[in-house]
């Protein structure tokens, strides 16, 4: 079952523009990923945030993870054609496991 | 880093025939690996948890005669998907915990079943 439900399911925004994707989830989470994919290929890992996290930063991207809500968003700011992409987010939700679930993903679409 | 060697990347099969599918780990040793599969434009859904040594351990709907799964060494887990048809055309991805971000991705296998 999915874990996870993102939104908005696809954005389309100039090069040089931000982008806010959001994830939400259901059950109480150890850490949470967020991944990108280029069209039919695998998984690039972007960050990952810990459950007792508020945010964190990598380069263009930041993550926010609310526990209290359920939910984490992750910004890409100043996007390029190159970011364009799906993102995912996916959540730990047994500690230890490894086990992930993944949401229901964002495409995204910087245009030029 | 660590790393997950996938193959094939992409294979064309007939139908009712089988495809096994490999994952190896490159640098660490893999006591888990993890079975998605991701139609398009769709998310990964978790299929299997294979450990080496025991049987794998198969997520609700999941058939276990279908996707035959093997992690026979610490290096290596396999998926073969048996009697192949269309409706099995999917984009398969193998992961590991590693010990790096707990979680390294094969590159995955596009099957197209025709």
């Amino acid at each position: 079952s999915q874990q996870g439900e993102e939104d908005p399911q696809a954005l389309s925004i100039q090069e040089g523009e931000n982008a806010t994707m959001n994830c939400s989830y259901k059950t109480s989470i150890n850490n949470l990923q967020w991944y990108r994919q280029n069209s039919g290929r695998g998984l690039v890992h972007l960050i990952l945030i810990r459950s007792n996290e508020r945010e964190k930063h990598s380069g263009r991207l930041r993550v926010t993870l609310d526990t209290s809500k359920k939910s984490s968003s992750l910004l890409i700011t100043a996007s390029r054609a190159a970011d364009t992409a799906s993102y995912f987010c996916a959540t730990e939700i047994t500690s230890g496991t490894y086990k992930y679930i993944f949401g229901t993903g964002t495409r995204l679409k910087v245009l030029a | 880093g660590a790393v997950v060697s996938q193959h094939p990347s992409w294979v064309i099969c007939k139908s009712g025939t089988s495809v096994k599918i490999e994952c190896r780990s490159l640098d660490f040793q893999a006591t888990t690996m993890f079975w998605y599969r991701q139609f398009p434009k769709q998310s990964l859904m978790l299929m299997a948890t294979s450990n080496e040594g025991s049987k794998a351990t198969y997520e609700q709907g999941v058939e276990k005669d279908k996707f035959l799964i093997n992690h026979a060494s610490l290096t290596l887990s396999t998926l073969t998907v048996t009697s192949a048809h269309p409706e099995d055309s999917s984009f398969y991805i193998c992961s590991a915990p590693d010990s790096d971000y707990g979680y390294t991705f094969g590159s995955g296998t596009r099957l197209t079943v025709v």
